[in-house]
């Protein structure tokens, strides 16, 4: 049963335009939602996160927006740039004392230049 | 700051062969935990350490996949005897907070098995 669903394998935008990547997820005791982002024989690297109690974080060109009542959050990059070119896992943890992350399969972002 | 060191980078084994990785992660990190991230599918926990004591194991198969993290410092990732769907990354990552996951996780580049 896969918790966290990222449905687009790929996602392809013009240099300069806004990426939208989307994510759902299941388990209503999920409270913390993180992106990461992935290159090629490198390991995951984070980079932005929500918590629950917020609706929108922003960070530079990277925003992420949660809806709580249609269990979907999604990231936006704005402007899109070449180097954002990557695989985009989301991922989505409770807070308990011994929780994991559990994460979608990832979307594979292309920018052309 | 150094970050998490994972060796080896790749390796190629036979079926019902073994392979052990292992795991060196960011200075006063807590927590550590290796993931196996299947081509086309996101990392799957497989075991979470909270110093050297195990918080969460509920998805490693324990037939034939050990891990250990002596001195709550480096870990090691063992599987004995290989099978063909083992063949993945294998991901470690390690987190400072002592408990639960609200911070960010900090993974090393992997280690790529391929079972033959």
């Amino acid at each position: 049963d896969q918790q966290v669903k990222q449905n687009s394998p790929s996602l392809s935008v013009q240099e300069g335009r806004i990426s939208i990547l989307n994510c759902d997820y299941t388990n209503s005791m999920f409270d913390y939602f993180l992106w990461y982002k992935k290159y090629p024989a490198e390991g995951p690297t984070f980079l932005i996160s929500i918590s629950s109690i917020k609706d929108k974080n922003e960070d530079g060109r990277f925003t992420v927006f949660l809806n709580k009542s249609a269990k979907h959050l999604s990231l936006h990059i704005v402007p899109s740039q070449p180097g954002d070119s990557a695989v985009y896992f989301c991922a989505a943890s409770d807070t308990g004392a011994n929780s994991k992350l559990t994460f979608g399969k990832g979307i594979t972002l292309s920018v052309r230049p | 700051e150094a970050g998490v060191a994972q060796s080896p980078r790749y390796k190629i084994i036979e079926k019902r062969q073994s392979v052990a990785f292992w795991c060196n992660p960011i200075s006063g990190h807590a927590t550590l935990y290796w993931y196996q991230q299947i081509l086309g599918q996101g990392p799957k926990l497989l075991i979470q350490f909270q110093n050297n004591g195990v918080v969460d194991d509920s998805q490693l198969p324990k037939d034939r996949f050990s891990a250990e993290r002596l001195k709550g410092v480096d870990s090691t990732l063992k599987i004995q005897p290989a099978k063909l769907e083992d063949s993945a990354v294998y991901l470690c990552a390690s987190s400072y907070l002592a408990g639960g996951v609200t911070g960010e996780l900090f993974f090393g580049e992997g280690s790529r098995l391929t079972v033959l």
